[in-house]
């Protein structure tokens, strides 16, 4: 199993631009989630989705979209990129309430 | 709502030293307890868990007792070495109105630990 995998590593964007985040799992795990962390300051839910086509936002969702067309996949879209979303950003998935399991991160830095 | 706090970092010991990193928690009803770990450009990783009071997580030296009567779950190991260095978060997870499950991070402590 790769279990959580996250693209791209690393982006630089350029303010007003867009990108997505992608996230997958191979776990066949209901739950996923996107977070985010900055420095010192822990993790912050963005968006979480409990199965495919059913997303809900989180602590910190404005800025961001998500969709979850299948079990597997669980992209993070910004749509207009600010400053303020340079972060490092983990996707992660469960099974319901047991133990999360985290992608490698991708780090963003908006200009 | 629910909620997790930790002592702040950094924690800087020397090799062979005990650590204690203490973890409170609030919530309203039984959730399962967790320490996660990230090591430097690392993502998150599960330590142990423990999911009912009394009981103890284990994993690699690191124990941690679910402690429903002072809520907390304060993670200890006897001897720490310098791969231990990390940043160690608590979590807690429980279900929600609606029935889904959401986790509580605390804000982690950082571990330094000097040869």
């Amino acid at each position: 199993n790769a279990g959580v995998t996250q693209t791209p590593k690393f982006r630089i964007l350029k303010i007003g631009q867009s990108m997505t985040l992608q996230c997958a799992q191979d776990m066949n795990h209901n739950y996923m989630y996107w977070y985010r962390q900055d420095p010192g300051m822990g993790l912050k839910l963005i968006y979480y989705s409990v199965g495919a086509g059913i997303t809900d936002k989180g602590e910190v969702p404005n800025g961001y979209n998500v969709s979850r067309s299948t079990t597997e996949d669980f992209p993070l879209r910004l749509e207009l990129a600010a400053p303020s979303q340079t972060s490092v950003y983990f996707c992660a998935s469960s099974y319901s309430e047991e133990t999360q399991y985290f992608g490698p991160g991708t780090r963003l830095l908006v200009l | 709502g629910n909620s997790v706090t930790q002592m702040e970092g950094p924690v800087t010991l020397s090799e062979e030293a005990f650590l204690t990193i203490n973890c409170t928690y609030t919530a309203t009803g039984y959730p399962s307890l967790f320490w996660y770990v990230q090591y430097p450009g690392e993502g998150l990783q599960l330590l142990l868990k423990a999911t009912k009071a009394d009981d103890k997580g284990s994993n690699k030296g690191f124990e941690a007792t679910y402690r429903k009567e002072t809520t907390s779950f304060h993670l200890e190991k006897g001897s720490v070495q310098v791969s231990d260095s990390a940043v160690y978060f608590c979590a807690l997870s429980e279900t929600q109105a609606g029935g889904s499950y959401i986790p509580t991070f605390g804000r982690g402590t950082s571990l330094i630990v000097h040869p």
